[in-house]
């Protein structure tokens, strides 16, 4: 059973601060890796994708990939109101299609 | 260029209903995935069609449920003898192929369905 775990919150931060969100996988066979956000009573709407261990800007946001350690992480800079939202990990492995995901982490960020 | 639509995006039907759902992909892409989300959780996957062909369907699609794709354009999903259980979003989401790697998947706005 592929899982993916991530911290379900709230987690609160002040605006302008640096919000982090982390996410584990169990399929040591993942390729790709996505970070959807998803306001209350909507769809997910996709942030940013990687692939590479590393680190992957766009934006205020940046992706973490750490493949030994099967990390992801997303940090978004100088949090605004409106990112207040639930945030989804999501994985794919390469022989399958389908993204797994996990349940979200539900951010809000205070003005 | 047009995200993905879904329609209805609500439905309530009664319990024993059968009711069918659309999507359109957007038009370039010829991979087509549904998911479904219960609340509190992520979007978990049901099936996935590349052009008109069903590839994938997860062990979650019952027999009640059936998808379709006929000339790899839009598709449509049905379920017969609505449960109280089968209450969730009903997300769809397109893709083009992304060779090695999963594709990146754009979701539509969903069907919610309230089963009474």
């Amino acid at each position: 059973q592929k899982e993916v775990e991530q911290n379900s919150g709230p987690l609160s931060v002040p605006e302008g601060a640096i919000a982090s969100l982390n996410c584990t996988y169990s399929d040591r066979g993942s390729q790709s890796f996505f970070w959807y956000r998803q306001y209350s009573g909507k769809s997910p709407e996709l942030i940013m994708s990687i692939y590479s261990n590393g680190d992957k800007e766009d934006g205020r946001f940046t992706a973490q990939l750490n493949k030994a350690s099967q990390y992801v992480s997303l940090l978004i800079r100088d949090s605004q109101p409106s990112d207040s939202a639930t945030y989804l990990c999501a994985v794919g492995s390469g022989s399958a299609r389908q993204l797994t995901f996990g349940s979200g982490t539900q951010l809000t960020v205070l003005p | 260029d047009t995200g993905v639509s879904q329609d209805p995006r609500h439905k309530i039907t009664k319990r024993g209903q059968n009711v069918t759902f659309r999507c359109d992909p957007i038009s370039e892409h010829n991979r087509l995935y549904w998911y479904r989300q219960t609340l509190g959780q992520g979007p978990e996957f049901l099936t996935y069609f590349q052009n008109e062909a069903q590839l994938e369907k997860s062990r979650l699609l019952s027999d009640r449920f059936s998808a379709e794709r006929p000339k790899g354009s839009f598709s449509t999903l049905e379920i017969q003898r609505t449960e109280q259980g089968d209450s969730a979003m009903y997300l769809c989401a397109s893709a083009t192929p992304s060779g090695g790697y999963t594709d990146t998947q754009y979701f539509g706005p969903g069907t919610r369905l309230t089963v009474l």
